[in-house]
């Protein structure tokens, strides 16, 4: 069945480190690749997202690439803030009227200044 | 801009008890959604419902009720509550035609005594 795999429960760093959080996919088919960032308190929140159009998604600061050979779709960051400090989701859709996202497990990212 | 607002912030119940969420969005959006968030175990779905009068069951409806009374709320009942369950239940909507954004509520926190 459809999935999507983030093997970090956990990330912790100090501000100005590289972020890079892993993120793998599994599906019949290219669907669109999303990343949802959950602060304290709140709900999650698109980040960004990559179709098989565009192949990379970047917003504010963050950037991920759609790797169809790898079904891989990692989040990167060059420089995280504290202000980064939150949970980050990989998910994916299709586009028809019943779309459901598929969510990864979340990675819990700790940003120590 | 809209809003999704999840009544109870927090619940607690005792085991075997009925316990009702709701949710209500002012995006006049189609489709809801309610998802569970247990840590590491990322989003869940538990039922949707693409315009008013429908319901589709999710990957994990099985203990759970819904219903979908008009466009703008969605409900979600837990049919009888497991002792020391504990999770948080997020309420969600999106346009018909925007599969990928999901807008969500700021959840409702169970506790199960």
């Amino acid at each position: 069945g459809d999935s999507v795999t983030q093997k970090q429960g956990q990330v912790t760093l100090s501000e100005d480190d590289f972020l890079f959080i892993n993120c793998t996919y599994s599906t019949t088919t290219y669907p669109t690749l999303l990343w949802y960032v959950q602060y304290p308190g709140q709900g999650p929140q698109l980040l960004l997202k990559v179709t098989t159009a565009n192949n990379k998604g970047i917003s504010r600061g963050f950037e991920a690439t759609y790797d169809k050979g790898t079904t891989s779709f990692h989040l990167q960051k060059a420089s995280v803030q504290e202000s980064d400090s939150a949970v980050y989701f990989c998910a994916f859709c299709f586009n028809n009227a019943g779309a459901k996202l598929t969510f990864g497990g979340g990675t819990r990212l700790t940003v120590r200044p | 801009g809209g809003i999704i607002t999840q009544t109870p912030k927090f619940l607690i119940g005792q085991e075997g008890q009925k316990l009702t969420l709701k949710c209500q969005q002012n995006f006049n959006h189609d489709t809801m959604y309610w998802y569970r968030q247990d840590s590491g175990k990322g989003l869940r779905l538990i039922y949707y419902s693409i315009t008013e009068n429908d319901l589709q069951k999710g990957d994990l409806s099985e203990g759970y009720d819904a219903s979908r009374e008009k466009k703008s709320s969605f409900s979600l009942t837990v049919t009888s509550a497991q002792k020391n369950e504990m999770a948080v239940f997020l309420c969600a909507s999106r346009n018909w035609g925007r599969a990928e954004t999901l807008y969500f509520g700021s959840g409702t926190r169970l506790t199960v005594l």
